[in-house]
Parts: C-alpha cells; sequence; structure tokens
C-alpha cells in the first residue's frame, strides 16, 4: 500500500514562491510516475505537472510553464512542486498523486494514491 | 488538447437509485486510458475505474464504466448514502498528458 503525505499548509503573498514536498512510503519509488494537480475553492481538478524520479526529467502543463519546478530526490523518496511568482488565483488545494512507469517512460495513466491536499492560499 | 465534458452537472437521486453519468471527449481516445474518480467534500479524489470499465482495488461492482471513443459512462447501480460524492472524468494522452473533466456533482434528494 502506497502512502503519499504532503507538508502542511502555507499561507503566502503575491508575488512569493510556495514549496510543497510529497514522500511517498510502500512500493517502488523508481517506477513511480508522480504528478501534482491543483483545484480552487469550489473548482475541480488541474494538472499542474509530473516527474518519473528514475529519469529526473519533469513535464509541465503549458500553463505553468516557466513558473514551476518539480524535482525529485530519490534518497528520501519525496517529490517537491515549487510555483513561483504567486498570484491570487494560485489560491488552491495541490495534491500530489501517484501513477505507475514501466520501460522507457511509459505509465499507466491513472492516479491510484494521493496524499492528503495542502491548502496554499495567496494572501496580501 | 481533448477536452472532457461531463453531463449532468449536478444529478439528484435517492439511495437505492440507478446514477448514470455521462463523459464526453472533443475528439476519440483510446479507452484504455479513461479514469473515474470520487472525491468527497476535504478529501483527495479516490480511483474508482480504469480503462474505461475497470474497477480498482476494493471498488464494489455496484461501480461500472463502459464507453469508447468520445462517449463514456460511469454507472452506480444502487446508491448508498456514501456514494453522494463529486465524479471526475480523466484521460492520458501524450499531448496533454492528464486532463480532467469538470465533475459531475451527485446530491441527495
Amino acid at each position: 500500500q502506497v502512502q503519499l503525505v504532503q507538508s502542511g499548509a502555507e499561507v503566502k503573498k503575491p508575488g512569493s514562491s510556495v514549496k510543497v514536498s510529497c514522500k511517498a512510503s510502500g512500493g517502488t519509488f523508481n517506477s513511480f510516475a508522480i504528478s501534482w494537480m491543483r483545484q480552487a475553492p469550489g473548482q475541480g481538478l488541474e494538472w499542474v505537472g509530473g516527474i518519473i524520479p528514475k529519469f529526473v526529467t519533469a513535464n509541465y502543463a503549458q500553463k505553468f510553464k516557466g513558473r514551476v519546478t518539480i524535482t525529485a530526490d530519490n534518497s528520501t523518496n519525496t517529490v517537491y512542486m515549487e510555483l513561483r511568482s504567486l498570484r491570487y488565483e494560485d489560491t488552491a488545494v495541490y495534491y500530489c498523486a501517484k501513477d505507475d512507469s514501466w520501460g522507457d517512460g511509459y505509465v499507466n495513466g491513472r492516479f491510484d494514491s494521493w496524499g492528503q491536499g495542502t491548502l496554499v492560499p495567496v494572501s496580501s | 488538447e481533448i477536452v472532457l465534458t461531463q453531463s449532468p452537472g449536478t444529478l439528484s437521486l435517492s439511495p437505492g437509485d440507478r446514477a448514470t453519468l455521462s463523459c464526453r471527449a472533443s475528439q476519440s481516445i483510446s479507452s484504455t486510458y479513461l479514469a473515474w474518480y470520487q472525491q468527497k467534500p476535504g478529501q483527495a479524489p479516490r480511483l474508482l475505474i480504469y480503462g474505461a470499465s475497470s474497477r480498482a482495488t476494493g471498488i464494489p461492482d455496484r461501480f461500472s464504466g463502459s464507453g469508447s471513443g468520445t462517449d463514456f459512462t460511469l454507472t452506480i447501480s444502487r446508491l448508498e448514502p456514501g456514494d453522494f460524492a463529486v465524479y471526475y472524468c480523466q484521460q492520458f494522452g501524450n499531448s496533454s498528458p492528464y486532463i480532467f473533466g469538470q465533475g459531475t456533482k451527485l446530491e441527495i434528494k
């Protein structure tokens, strides 16, 4: 049973940055593909980007390119998401979630484990 | 970019009823990469169905998925009180890796 545990809520000011962590336990970290989604208050789910720790290179939604960086620390089974130049509309719960990776970067295309979510309010 | 449109936006039913939720893609997608999630207030989403019709681990057989091409359906055969939640469809593709529908809220009538 894979468990994903995220860091706690952080209140941020416009223009600042936030870095959220997601620590995995159980399973084989090198076979994971970890993505970050966000959910604004009362809204749906939006994919931000993801990483396959085995290959290091991250992939980002076009909307967030240049403003987000996703990294992985294989020594601690932890994935990080940093979002910069925060705006009021970045206020959301940010979730990490696990897909499974195999071969040369193929994935199953679904998320079978989720973190508990991290609330990031952006407020002056 | 593919767009997933879910309908209805809100579905009002009673326990014991049958629920039928729709997810329509703006272009044909592989059913291998179509999933459904349930999300309750204050909780993370939970995977229900993957590959359009396969139930995830621990999901009761009251939940079933079907469809192909552009039209997919999640059916809950006999609603229980714990089934009232928001449901999302999601597809995976190479050009836009993970895309979610806007959700259907299933509420108690």
